[in-house]
């Protein structure tokens, strides 16, 4: 199956500054990649995805980036707030039925 | 939150004793998925259905079984508890059509003692 390795696992940075989250994917067949932020006591929230035939999508101060020759895609956060500040996990998922998760990485922003 | 609740929120158990957890969705979603959270782990897929009475296992499955009888429900069920199944479990639900876009239930924390 899949094996999706996700750096850091954790990150802090000022507030204002960028964030940058890794992850790498094993199979070539994955097609779809979301990123999902979640917070204290909370199921996760899907806050970007993007599909094979792309490889950049931006909404707001949030960025993905997807190189699909070296199997890796990131996720960007521009001026950083505190609320920025949970767990993000990245994920690659083929079918749509078979999700699989990166481990995770806990973005604290200092104020 | 895609009208997506889970139950119960919270539950203690003894090992060798079975549990249910049910997952509830308002919007008629076909796709429905059951994960479970550890440290160091991420989230990783149990169970999954595509329909009533539809389901195919994930990559955790060993342990666990589900039923979906209706589209608004999705139960996971522990036949005989262990503690290694001590874990935050999450439903979620699946958008239609072409979208993969996935939404998370709130989450229900077992404690297998």
């Amino acid at each position: 199956g899949e094996n999706v390795e996700q750096h850091p696992s954790t990150l802090s940075v000022q507030e204002g500054d960028s964030a940058v989250i890794k992850c790498t994917y094993s199979d070539s067949a994955s097609n779809y990649f979301p990123w999902y932020k979640q917070e204290l006591g909370k199921g996760p929230q899907l806050i970007i995805d993007i599909r094979s035939n792309v490889g950049e999508k931006k909404d707001q101060r949030i960025a993905v980036t997807l190189n699909k020759t070296a199997k890796h895609f990131s996720l960007h956060i521009t001026e950083t707030q505190p609320e920025d500040s949970a767990v993000y996990f990245c994920a690659a998922a083929n079918t749509g039925n078979q999700f699989y998760f990166g481990t995770g990485t806990s973005l604290t922003v200092i104020p | 939150d895609a009208g997506i609740t889970q139950s119960p929120r919270h539950k203690v158990t003894e090992t060798g004793t079975p549990v249910t957890l049910r997952c509830h969705q308002t919007e008629n979603h076909r796709y429905m998925y059951w994960y479970r959270q550890d440290p160091g782990h991420g989230l990783r897929l149990i169970h999954y259905s595509y329909g009533v009475k539809d389901t195919d296992k994930g990559e955790v499955s060993d342990g666990y079984s589900v039923s979906r009888s209706k589209t608004e429900d999705f139960l996971l069920t522990l036949e005989s508890a262990t503690s290694s199944q001590t874990s935050v479990y999450f439903c979620a639900i699946r958008t239609a059509g072409n979208s993969y876009e996935q939404y998370f239930g709130p989450g229900t924390r077992l404690t297998v003692t």
